[in-house]
C-alpha cells in the first residue's frame, strides 16, 4: 500500500541555522500539507498546499516558513532560521480528494 | 474554546473491554474525522463521519455523531493490546477553509493485558 515518507526521521540543529524537512507523497495525490506537533500539545495545521500554490496557512506560518514542490514529487518544508521553540514533530500529509488526509511517520526537530 | 475537545484525556481499561472516547467541537462542520497516533509515530486516519450522517462502523470501531450536541464518540469494542495509542478527532469546520484539519488534545488510551 502506498505510504507517504518523510526524511529526516530526526534532525538536531542549532539556532539561527536553516532547515529543510522533506516529504514524498503518495503518487497520484493532489493536496499536500504540513502539520506541527510541539511536544504534548496538540497537533497544528501550518500549509496546505494545491495545484502549485499555497492555498491556506495557519498564524504559525510566518516569513520564516516556506513550503516547495521542487520536482512533482517532493514536497519540502524550510524553515528559514530556526528557534527553539521550532523544536516539534513535523508530519506531511498527501490526499487525493480534499478531506482525505495521509499522514507519513513525522520529522522530529530538534533545535538547541 | 478550543475545536475538537476529546475527553477523557487518559483512559486505561482492561484488554478485551470496551473503550469509549469523546470529542466536543463548538463550530460546525463539515465533517470529523478520528486519527490514532502511535508513541513518536504518524497519525493514522480511522474513520470519517460525515455532517449528515448519525453512525459509522469499521470493524471494531464504532463513530457517533451528534451535530444538535457538536460531540462525537468514537468506541473500540473488544479492546487489544495493540490498540494503545492516543486517538484525536479532527474537524473541517467550513468557512475556514475546506482543507485543514483542526486537532484535538487527544485521549491516551493504555489497554493492559
Amino acid at each position: 500500500e502506498p505510504e507517504v515518507t518523510q526524511t529526516p526521521s530526526h534532525q538536531v540543529t542549532q539556532m539561527g541555522q536553516e532547515v529543510i524537512l522533506r516529504c514524498v507523497p503518495i503518487s497520484n495525490h493532489l493536496y499536500f500539507y504540513w502539520y506541527r506537533q510541539i511536544l504534548g500539545q496538540k497537533v497544528e495545521f501550518l500549509v496546505s498546499f494545491y495545484n502549485n500554490e499555497i492555498s491556506e496557512k495557519s498564524e504559525i506560518f510566518d516569513d520564516q516558513f516556506s513550503v516547495e514542490r521542487p520536482d512533482g514529487s517532493n514536497f519540502t518544508l524550510k524553515i528559514r532560521s530556526t528557534k527553539l521553540e521550532d523544536s516539534a514533530m513535523y508530519f506531511c500529509a498527501s490526499g487525493y480528494r480534499i478531506y482525505e488526509q495521509y499522514f507519513g511517520p513525522g520529522t522530529r526537530l530538534t533545535v538547541t | 474554546s478550543q475545536q475538537g475537545e476529546e475527553d477523557p484525556q487518559a483512559l486505561s481499561i482492561q484488554e478485551g473491554e470496551n473503550a469509549t472516547m469523546n470529542c466536543s467541537y463548538k463550530t460546525s462542520i463539515n465533517n470529523l474525522q478520528w486519527y490514532r497516533q502511535n508513541s513518536g509515530r504518524g497519525l493514522v486516519h480511522l474513520i470519517l463521519i460525515r455532517s449528515n450522517e448519525r453512525e459509522k462502523h469499521s470493524g471494531r470501531l464504532r463513530v457517533t455523531l451528534d451535530t444538535s450536541k457538536k460531540s462525537s464518540s468514537l468506541l473500540i469494542t473488544a479492546s487489544r493490546a495493540a490498540d494503545t495509542a492516543s486517538y484525536f478527532c479532527a474537524t473541517v469546520p467550513p468557512g475556514q477553509g475546506a482543507q485543514k484539519l483542526v486537532f484535538g488534545q487527544g485521549t491516551r488510551l493504555t489497554i493492559n493485558p
